[in-house]
């Protein structure tokens, strides 16, 4: 079935440094990516994207990799700040015309000063 | 423009009554999706609704349904309610319908089953 298997659960870093959160999803069809960010009692929002025919996209210190081949696609942040602290969600689309979404489980980032 | 809007924000229900939450989406989008987020589970998928139509639904039993208004706003209702409904419902809404847009969520409604 549908899935989007996503890691680490939890991440802790320094801050001015880098972070990667790794995705993978099963449905071959799936031609949408995109990352959410929610912090603590907000919405979950959309920081950057990727669909399936780019293998890379940034905006600012994130980026976002796609690969299609291997069914994986990542965030990095780069120069991590301590307002980027929050749960990270990827998700992953199903087929076309359609805006059902499948997330992974999340990622909780925590940038220390 | 007002974001997605979410009512009531807060919920607390006992075990087998019903609830309905509403959802008003973006002035102009006509696609509403609804999702349940706990902590262990993630954000999972209910349903998908364009132009008043169901166009998707997720793994969730009948107790789950939901409708779409032609003014696209729309709701989602729990019956017989289960401890384990306890929840944030999220609904989220885009301009087509079709992933090209992305989704803007509401902020929710807490629901407790007690």
């Amino acid at each position: 079935g549908e899935n989007v298997e996503q890691h680490p659960s939890t991440l802790s870093v320094q801050e001015g440094d880098s972070a990667v959160i790794k995705c993978t999803y099963s449905d071959s069809a799936s031609n949408y990516f995109p990352w959410y960010k929610q912090e603590l009692g907000k919405r979950p929002q959309l920081i950057i994207d990727i669909r399936s025919n780019v293998g890379e996209k940034k905006d600012q210190r994130i980026a976002v990799t796609l690969n299609k081949t291997a069914k994986h696609f990542s965030l990095h942040i780069t120069e991590t700040q301590p307002e980027d602290s929050a749960v990270y969600f990827c998700a992953a689309s199903g087929a076309y015309n359609t805006d059902k979404l499948i997330f992974g489980t999340g990622t909780r980032l925590q940038v220390f000063p | 423009k007002a974001g997605v809007t979410q009512t009531p924000r807060y919920l607390i229900k006992t075990r087998g009554q019903q609830v309905t939450l509403s959802c008003s989406p973006i002035s102009g989008h006509r696609s509403v999706s609804w999702y349940q987020q706990t902590p262990g589970q993630g954000l999972q998928f209910l349903f998908e609704y364009f132009s008043e139509t169901q166009r998707n639904k997720g793994n969730f039993p009948g107790r789950f349904s939901g409708r779409q208004f032609s003014n696209s706003r729309s709701e989602m209702n729990v019956s017989t309610l289960e401890l384990g409904d306890s929840a944030l419902y999220l609904c989220a809404s885009s301009l087509r319908g079709d992933t090209n847009y992305g989704y803007t969520f509401g902020s929710g409604t807490r629901l407790t089953v007690v």
